[in-house]
């Protein structure tokens, strides 16, 4: 399974608006509404901010929300503020042999967002 | 409160044995999928396997699968991580993860705080 395709890095300024694309196949974003997404600052465990493409768990600021189109799934984070600079990974639920169970995840490589 | 602990930091040599641990406490141990995670220096997340305490079934990545064995133990609400053979690749930090109950299968709502396993001779 290779891991899903994000841009390496994006920024965006403070009050602005920036989407991270999440970019697979029609094996796992293609197949299945089962995309999350996580926010993880550099020495803590990752936070779960999306799930189910476009949900978001409860206590989530609604400045982050998702979308899926075909293969590509988005995430989009509207109002920037100095404390979203993270890298963030989509994961996607995807099709796999019945030795696995039918299905297995796989992880994008993240994208590292600077705010400006 | 929700809380997955894990075991300390562990430095090995090649060829080693290791056991590593998640201790899972404020809920009900054997009702939540409790999944493994690998961060490499320097690279991103990779999704390992997945267990279910409550009757032990286990599901792993084929790019883990024959690499590391995951396990519980229900009586005393811990996951483990086990590589029978450590190599230098194995370096990496590893977090535990619970698996949420929204139903989404790549929902983790609660994570451990990882475990640092450095592979040298």
């Amino acid at each position: 399974q290779s891991a899903l395709t994000q841009p390496a890095s994006v920024s965006g300024s403070s009050g602005q608006s920036i989407t991270i694309s999440c970019t697979g196949t029609n094996s796992d974003v293609g197949a299945y509404d089962y995309v999350s997404w996580y926010q993880h600052h550099p020495g803590k465990a990752p936070k779960l901010i999306i799930y189910d493409v476009n949900k978001r768990p409860s206590g989530v600021s609604n400045h982050f929300s998702g979308s899926k189109s075909g293969n590509t799934a988005s995430l989009t984070i509207s109002g920037l503020q100095a404390e979203d600079e993270a890298d963030y990974y989509c994961c996607s639920y995807a099709r796999s042999s019945r030795e696995f169970g039918g299905g297995t995840r796989v992880f994008g490589g993240g994208t590292k967002l600077t705010v400006l | 409160e929700v809380q997955l602990v894990q075991s300390g930091a562990e430095m090995k040599k090649p060829g080693e044995s290791l056991n590593i641990s998640c201790r899972c406490s404020g809920y009900s141990f054997t009702t939540y999928w409790i999944g493994w995670v690998r961060q490499m220096p320097g690279k991103g997340l990779e999704w390992m396997g997945i267990i279910y305490p409550g009757d032990s079934d286990i599901r792993y990545s084929p790019s883990f699968q024959g690499q590391v064995t995951v396990s519980a133990d229900k009586s005393i609400s811990t996951a483990y991580l086990q590589w029978s053979s450590l190599k230098a690749s194995d370096t990496a930090m590893y977090y535990c993860a619970r698996r949420s109950d929204h139903g989404d299968p790549t929902a983790y709502d609660i994570w451990g705080q990882g475990t640092m396993i450095t592979v040298s001779s």
